[in-house]
Formats: C-alpha cells, structure tokens, sequence
C-alpha cells in the first residue's frame, strides 16, 4: 500500500532533550516537506526536499534539522525543543502535484 | 509573495444541504494547482479535489466540485447533498514547485 508514515504518533518531552521524527514514504517520491499545525495558522511549512541531499528552509525553521541522506526517508530533528515547538507534525511527499500526507504527530514539549 | 485566505473560520449545514467554502488567493504565476484539503476529527489531511490552472472546466469529484475564477484568483468548494461525515476542517491550499502554501482553513459543522 502507497503510503507516508511517521513515528512516533505522539510524543511527549521536556525542554532541551533532543528527539526525532521520522518519515518514510514508499512511493519513491523526489519531493518531501514537513509541515507544523497550529491553531488558528493552518500549516506551515518547515523544511522541504527535492531530492536525495537536496534540502532546503521553508517559512519556520528556527530550531528544526533534516536530513535525507536516501529518497525513501526525511527525519525531522530538534535539537533543542521548547515549549513553542508543541504542534501537529505532517510529514509530506510527492512526484507530480498532489502532496500525500502522512497520519501527524503531535508533539508535546513541556 | 503568495497568500491563501479563507474568510470563512466556521460555517455550518444542514444535512443533504449544498455548502460553499471560498478562499481566495494572490500569486503573479500563470501556471499552478490548487488543492482542498479535508482533515476529520482523526487529523489525517485527505485530498478532496485539485484544479489545474490552466485548465478552464471546473474540477468535480462526486459531490464536491470547485468555482474556479483565475482572473479573480478564486477557488471556493461547494459540497452537494452534505452528510455527517462531511464534518471537518477543510484547507484551501496553492502549489508552488517548492510547497503548498495553506489557508488557515474553515471548520465545517454539519447539523442533523
């Protein structure tokens, strides 16, 4: 079955302890991004890629890494989380237009 | 810059009843898709219809069609015979080659 998934589904943590979400798409898509859901925001884009070792920044950033050393994977990485980094996490992919998303995650920093 | 606005934070319907969710966008591309975008209580972001620009007919998928107005940069969904299950927040999105850039959505309640 064609599908994004990401791990864990929910994950609870405290400040500063440095944790990763990892997505992983079996579809061979070129295109993967991470979004963040808030409330009354919708979603914003955080970091994208459009290829193996091709990464770049979308709209927030600040205080996110990735990586995506092969196509299938695009771990999302904080370093550092705060208390402002508590969201809904959606891993994306794509090959032509139409982005698939993965289930969320949802991420509390206390 | 490209925006995707929806007015609408919260609309409601009556059961069997049609619905229209606007959003309007800005973007000095000639050349994109446009995407709805349904998320249920599970929060699973689930396609519901995509619009080509270029092409002029209006998309439709079952009960669920667009108004597709380019020179007025406008995308609104109607949602015919509505049913329980239509309830949801539902995401106006514009594709990009490098994103999709989302409204901040309208919640949808239907009303039995």
């Amino acid at each position: 079955e064609a599908q994004v998934t990401q791990n864990p589904r929910y994950l609870i943590t405290v400040t500063g302890k440095k944790l990763t979400v990892t997505c992983s798409q079996n579809m061979n898509h070129e295109y993967m991004s991470w979004y963040r859901q808030d409330p009354g925001l919708g979603l914003r884009q955080i970091y994208y890629s459009m290829n193996v070792e091709v990464t770049d920044k979308g709209d927030v950033p600040e205080g996110y890494k990735v990586s995506r050393k092969e196509k299938r994977n695009f771990p999302l990485i904080l370093e550092s989380p705060s208390p402002n980094q508590t969201s809904l996490y959606f891993c994306a992919s794509s090959l032509g237009k139409t982005q698939y998303f993965g289930p969320g995650t949802r991420l509390l920093v206390l | 810059a490209q925006t995707v606005t929806q007015s609408q934070p919260e609309m409601s319907v009556q059961e069997a009843e049609t619905v229209t969710l606007s959003c309007t966008y800005d973007t000095s591309e000639s050349d994109y898709y446009l995407f709805w975008y349904k998320q249920p209580p599970s929060r699973q972001m689930i396609l519901v219809i995509r619009q080509e620009a270029y092409k002029q007919q209006n998309a439709t998928e079952n009960r669920f069609s667009v108004n597709f107005q380019k020179a007025a940069k406008s995308f609104s969904l109607k949602i015919s015979d509505s049913q329980l299950g239509d309830a949801a927040m539902y995401f106006c999105a514009y594709r990009r080659p490098d994103k999709i850039i989302f409204g901040k959505g309208t919640r949808l309640h239907i009303l039995p």
